[in-house]
């Protein structure tokens, strides 16, 4: 089976803190995506990484950075948290550029920004 | 751009009822589409999916999806609900041959015994 495992389930973090979110995954996929889940909207994409050391942002990206410096490592960053950042957010990956390749998720690790 | 609707944000129904949880795309090509289900606590998993052939696909935990091109929607069904499946579902477009997806905004379901 295919694991996708975020260090994390639970962070509590204070404004302004540097906060990294890890995630890694064991089936050698090239895409891997950080989301954030908020009531109401859904998943949202903040960045994706199609190869190592490549990065894409998403459609909301502001206030976040990522580093991909292995392929099965896709960090997320917070440079300065702040309040509204607190979320649920989500990693994935997927396998290439392959017709009908699907998302792989981890448990997700749910921030609060205090 | 690409978009995903689910019109409903939160459904009831009685255990052994039917079920069918309702959505509608925005994408210029043939698209690529997924149900994924969250239990409360725990990441997605995929349920079905559909990038072509058959427009009925069937998935797991008894769960089948119809894509409709003409309507642009790709409805998820199911015969008789479980108080088990009481969970938040999603559905997904794939956009880039599964470089990223546009998620819905899901929809809520809940199981009266």
């Amino acid at each position: 089976d295919v694991k996708v495992t975020q260090s994390s389930r639970y962070l509590v973090k204070r404004t302004g803190e540097k906060v990294f979110l890890e995630c890694v995954q064991d089936m050698d996929h090239e895409n891997m995506f950080w989301y954030r889940q908020d009531p109401g909207l859904g998943l949202r994409l903040i960045y994706f990484s199609y190869d190592v050391k490549m990065k894409e942002k998403g459609d909301i990206p502001e206030g976040y950075s990522v580093s991909r410096e292995k392929k099965e490592r896709f960090s997320l960053i917070l440079e300065s948290a702040s309040t509204n950042q607190t979320s649920m957010y989500l990693c994935a990956s997927s396998f290439g550029r392959e017709e009908g390749t699907e998302a792989f998720f981890g448990q997700g690790t749910r921030l609060t920004v205090v | 751009a690409q978009s995903v609707t689910q019109p409903d944000i939160h459904i009831t129904v009685s255990e052994g009822a039917s079920l069918e949880l309702r959505c509608n795309y925005s994408y210029g090509a043939t698209p690529y589409l997924f149900w994924y289900v969250q239990s409360p606590g725990q990441g997605l998993q995929l349920l079905l999916k559909y990038f072509s052939g058959d427009t009925l696909v069937q998935g797991i935990k008894g769960f089948e999806a119809e894509f409709k091109r003409s309507q642009s929607s790709f409805n998820l069904r199911k015969p008789s609900v479980h108080w088990s499946d009481a969970a938040e579902y999603f559905c997904a477009v794939a956009r880039n041959y599964g470089q990223n997806f546009v998620f819905g905004p899901g929809t809520r379901l809940s199981v009266l015994p």
